[in-house]
């Protein structure tokens, strides 16, 4: 079935540093992927997508590539704010299922 | 609503009871779902409702967890005899159907403790 793995947090950083966590997924064909975030007290809400091999997600300073050889879709972000502390959760969509599948979340704290 | 509503915020009952956990979605949205978010499980789907269809219970844990979305608008989700390993945080989200993985709208959550 349908799966996504990404590393196991939390990941603690100081303010202006990169942040990168590793997302890969098992599917079969060309799912879409999302990167979704939930700030303390809120609900999910998507970060950004990618929808075929190669695309380029990116809002608020994160970027996120669809690679299907690696089977990977890795969110970076070049400098962090102490407001971009939140859970992150990488996920799939397959239209077959119509639901996503998320990864485990990775929980990333910005100290300033 | 503007968003999707869930109630209540927080439940705190004794192993053993019966629980209901409710979800408002935005209205419109054909397709709702419910997730759980236990500590270091991320998050798991449940249940899958889209119009009349008949729901994607593929994930529902154990006969114990049961859902019904009635007049394809508010939906219950029930856990009957509850045990501690059902505390977690229940999670509603609804959706066009055709929005895809993007457009799905996440309530706040019931966060349940099973005591």
């Amino acid at each position: 079935g349908n799966s996504v793995t990404q590393m196991e947090g939390p990941v603690t950083l100081s303010e202006e540093a990169f942040l990168t966590i590793n997302c890969t997924y098992t599917a079969t064909g060309y799912p879409s992927l999302f990167w979704y975030v939930q700030y303390p007290g809120e609900g999910l809400q998507l970060l950004l997508k990618a929808t075929k091999a190669d695309d380029k997600g990116s809002n608020k300073g994160f970027e996120a590539t669809y690679r299907k050889e690696t089977t990977s879709f890795h969110l970076e972000k070049g400098s962090v704010q102490v407001s971009d502390s939140a859970v992150y959760f990488c996920a799939l969509f397959k239209a077959a299922g119509n639901k996503l599948t998320f990864g485990g979340g990775t929980r990333v704290l910005v100290k300033p | 609503g503007a968003g999707v509503s869930q109630s209540p915020s927080n439940k705190v009952t004794e192993k053993g009871k019966d629980v209901e956990l409710r979800c408002d979605p935005i209205s419109g949205h054909t397709a709702l779902y419910w997730y759980r978010q236990s500590l270091g499980q991320g998050l798991e789907f449940l249940i899958y409702f889209q119009g009349n269809s008949a729901p994607d219970k593929s994930g529902l844990p154990s006969d114990r967890f049961s859902a019904e979305r009635t007049g394809g608008s508010v939906s219950t989700l029930t856990i009957q005899r509850t045990q501690q390993e059902d505390s977690a945080v229940y999670l509603c989200a609804s959706s066009f159907v055709s929005a895809g993985g993007e457009g799905y709208t996440f309530g706040s959550g019931t966060r349940l403790t099973v005591v």
